[in-house]
């Protein structure tokens, strides 16, 4: 079985510029995270789609984060513009809604010069 | 404010002994905990969980113990292997089924 698959792993942007992260949670999976991971922290919630819906973006910085997810699977994480603070490991993970365990993709490093 | 906290930043441990890793919380209506472990450029796997309603959970050498009371969760790893070296995040799901994680505990098991 496939985990969850994210891209690009890696990513160096230049501060004001924009950026997107993608990620393909597993197969049949109805609930989707993305998390934000500093350096020396724990992964700090930023939205929680239920399917289409976001049922938690309390944490979503509104002003330049973006997020979607599209017919309830895959899943658009966007940043415009970016800035310095930005740069942190982008995490996905899903999960069945009824189950505890969440599922990780690999994260996306995000680099803002 | 950090409701889930992992006060050792690090912890080595000689290979065949045992490895425990602490983890505090403050947010009693958390119903549900989970332990997950990271290598570097990797995402956090899942590695053991606990319900509130328990007070132990065990599979094979690693066990999670919940002490409600004290508001404290440890995971054992007996014995520890050079394998288990990774990063550790406790976590916690209130009831809304958001997840809170800690800051993490680098294990080291040395050969």
């Amino acid at each position: 079985e496939a985990g969850v698959v994210q891209s690009p792993r890696y990513k160096i942007i230049e501060k004001k510029q924009p950026v997107a992260f993608w990620c393909n949670p597993i197969s049949g999976h109805n609930t989707l995270y993305w998390y934000r991971q500093n350096l020396g922290q724990g992964p700090e919630l930023l939205i929680r789609y239920e399917n289409e819906e976001a049922v938690d973006d309390s944490q979503l910085p509104k002003d330049r984060f973006s997020a979607e997810r599209l017919k309830g699977v895959d899943s658009t994480l966007k940043i415009q513009p970016a800035e310095l603070g930005d740069s942190a490991v982008y995490l996905c993970a899903s999960s069945f809604a009824r189950y505890n365990e969440q599922f990780f993709g690999p994260g996306t490093r995000l680099t803002v010069l | 404010d950090q409701q889930v906290k992992q006060n050792s930043p690090s912890l080595s441990v000689q290979e065949g002994r045992i490895s425990i890793l602490n983890c505090d919380y403050t947010n009693s209506m958390f119903d549900y905990f989970l332990w997950y472990k990271k290598y570097p450029a990797e995402g956090p796997t899942f590695l053991i969980s606990i319900s509130s309603i328990k007070d132990k959970n065990e599979d094979g050498r690693f066990t999670v113990f919940l002490n409600k009371s004290a508001k404290h969760l440890s995971l054992h790893i007996v014995p520890s292997q050079p394998g288990d070296s990774a990063v550790y995040f406790c976590a916690a799901k209130d009831t809304g089924n958001q997840f809170y994680f800690g800051t993490g505990t680098s294990l080291t098991v040395i050969p």
